[in-house]
């Protein structure tokens, strides 16, 4: 699998827009990028994947830079309840497999 | 919105006890997965699931390990014989399609606590 590499933690004002990093250096052609959350020790939760185009939803937008080596979550209008840590990961877009490898992520406070 | 669900939400129990945890997948998924998470570590993934039978397992998910879905609705992971590494958060996913071309919705986890 390709490695990312993320910031162990970022700090955020409320209501500023929150600009989550991740480097996927070694990121092929058919891999995508997905985003997923962990707040506090609750479950994971899917934020969004894209695979070359910014991708935007109702959480988030993802921008992918276009050598596809690094990508930027951005949270919007960040609010106490994005505190979480923040997961960016590489999978092939095929029937290889079909698990998700965690990182460290980033733990994304967000300060009133 | 539909949801994951497991059961129990912390369950203690004595090295060398049978444990076993359940998950109640969303209805329309065909795919389902074991995650667990040590306190304080990465989340890590166990096995996979679908059409009946294992697709994946990790180095963690040994023979002391198994899972099942008894009934059609539920999806359980047994620990034979647990150790006190297996301490851990446990998280049941369930994706409608494969990990690499869809979302995992992930349960709200199981603590499991060895004495």
């Amino acid at each position: 699998d390709a490695k990312t590499t993320q910031p162990p933690s970022m700090d955020c004002a409320e209501g500023r827009a929150a600009n989550l990093p991740c480097n996927h250096s070694t990121i092929s052609g058919n891999e995508y990028v997905y985003w997923y959350r962990q707040i506090h020790s609750q479950g994971p939760q899917y934020i969004i994947h894209g695979l070359k185009n910014n991708e935007t939803n109702e959480m988030a937008s993802l921008i992918i830079t276009e050598d596809r080596k690094s990508s930027t979550l951005i949270l919007p209008h960040a609010t106490l309840r994005d505190t979480a840590v923040y997961y960016c990961i590489v999978r092939p877009y095929n029937n290889a497999g079909n698990m998700l490898t965690f990182g460290g992520g980033t733990r994304l406070m967000v300060k009133p | 919105e539909p949801e994951v669900t497991q059961t129990p939400s912390h369950q203690v129990t004595q090295m060398g006890q049978e444990v076993i945890l359940r998950c109640v997948p969303i209805s329309n998924h065909l795919y389902f997965y074991w995650y667990r998470q040590i306190l304080g570590q990465k989340v890590e993934f166990l096995v996979s699931f679908y059409n009946n039978e294992i697709s994946e397992k990790s180095e963690i998910f040994d023979d002391q390990f198994s899972v099942e879905r008894p009934d059609g609705s539920n999806f359980t992971l047994k620990i034979r014989s647990t150790k006190l590494e297996d301490s851990a958060m446990y998280f049941c996913a369930s994706s409608e399609r494969q990990a690499n071309t869809g979302e995992l919705f992930f349960g709200e986890g199981s603590r499991l606590t060895v004495l």
